[in-house]
Order: C-alpha cells, then structure tokens, then sequence
C-alpha cells in the first residue's frame, strides 16, 4: 500500500458527459500528480500540483482540468467525454518535487461507452 | 521530441533464470532514470532512480545500471521469482519535473 488513495476504482459514463477523480496524497506528501494510461499507450503525465498551485502541465487536453485543495488532496475533472478517454488514471504524490521519488495510487478505471 | 524505447515488448523466462530488461532514451536535459514495476491494473511501484552520475543502483535482486553517454540503461532480474511477473517501466527525467515513461516490457515468469 502506497497511502496514496484515489476514488472511485471504477467509473463507466456515457460520452459527453463529465465526471471527477479524486485523490488523496500520502501524509506529508506536497505534490501531486495526474497521470492517463491507455491499453495501447504507456504512461502519460497529465499535470502536477504543488502546495495548491500548478508545477508543470504535460499532455493534458483542454477538456480536462486538475486542483489541489487547502488541504492538499486533488481532483481531475473530464468534461465532454469521447470513448477515447476511457484509461486508467493515476495520481501520484511525492514529498516536494523534483528528484523526489513518487508514489502512486491504484488508479481509477474509466470506462465511456 | 523526448523519447523512451524499452525492448523487448514482452519476455517469458523459467523460474529462477535470470533476464536482462534494455531502456533507451532521447530526453533532454537529462535529470534522472527511474525504473518501476507495475502489476496489471495496479499503480506502478519504484525499484530504481539513479541520477546522472550513478551507474549502477540495487534493489535486492533488481540491479540496474545507466551509461549516460550512451543514453541506455538496463535493469537485470537474478533469480527470478513467479511474483516478478509484471510490466517494467523506464522513466526519464528530465528539467524541475518532467517524466517521460516507457511502454513498458512485459515479463512473464513461468513455473
């Protein structure tokens, strides 16, 4: 158990619709981030948040939209969903940023029919 | 463009026979080299990071090593085990941040 908690573990929605993830970073833990994973794709970094505040954004469509709240735990929020968003999606958290090494969580199941 | 190749896609090994995973990379500027174990449908795990001047990092029985001048690195399993049936994921950092992973290479280890 990495202490890093995201829900729900599954989701299945219809296209068009919008739905939000959440995740809980291990105590301590200042950064977050969001990662998608197609079955055909590797790992793909989405956006990092440190301390509340955007760090880095990778290859995250306009459609999709991250925070990180006061009491540090995230949300990914997916609007107007396509079938080609259906992923697994990761958050991790690591102590600063960096070098740091990161932890991840279970993942969320995201499935549009 | 950072890139990350891993060969070979997938490998099946006999318990207890070692094996030798291969990463390649283009990232740009190089900040570290990270290799994780990802059980299917499971959150991938760190076994490794090694920055620039390391070229060798152990785990128990996962050692990997990195030549950073030739922007490869290799993560070798000893004794392999059931349990270390996984995907294995070469990650590249690079800048403050920025990590670039690998498709993965698929290990199979059969009894």
């Amino acid at each position: 158990d990495s202490g890093v908690t995201q829900t729900p573990k599954h989701l299945i929605t219809a296209t068009g619709q919008r739905v939000t993830l959440r995740c809980s970073p291990r105590s301590g833990d200042l950064s977050v981030y969001w990662y998608q994973q197609s079955l055909d794709q590797g790992l793909q970094f989405l956006i990092q948040y440190y301390n509340g505040e955007e760090r880095a954004k990778g290859n995250i469509l306009e459609r999709f939209s991250a925070q990180q709240f006061p009491d540090l735990h995230s949300e990914l929020n997916l609007s107007s969903l396509e079938l080609g968003d259906s992923a697994l999606y990761f958050c991790a958290s690591s102590a600063t940023t960096g070098y740091n090494e990161q932890f991840f969580g279970p993942g969320t199941r995201l499935t549009v029919l | 463009k950072n890139q990350v190749e891993q060969s070979p896609q997938s490998l099946i090994i006999l318990e207890g026979k070692n094996c030798t995973l291969q990463c390649n990379y283009t990232v740009s500027p190089f900040s570290n080299l990270r290799w994780y174990k990802q059980d299917t449908g499971r959150g991938p795990v760190s076994l490794t990071i090694m920055t620039f001047s390391e070229n060798t990092k152990s785990n128990g029985r996962y050692t990997a090593t990195l030549d950073a001048d030739t922007k490869q690195s290799s993560l070798h399993i000893t004794a392999s085990q059931l349990s270390d049936s996984a995907s294995y994921i070469c990650v590249v950092g690079s800048g403050y941040s920025t990590l670039t992973f690998g498709k993965g290479t698929m290990l199979l280890v059969s009894p």
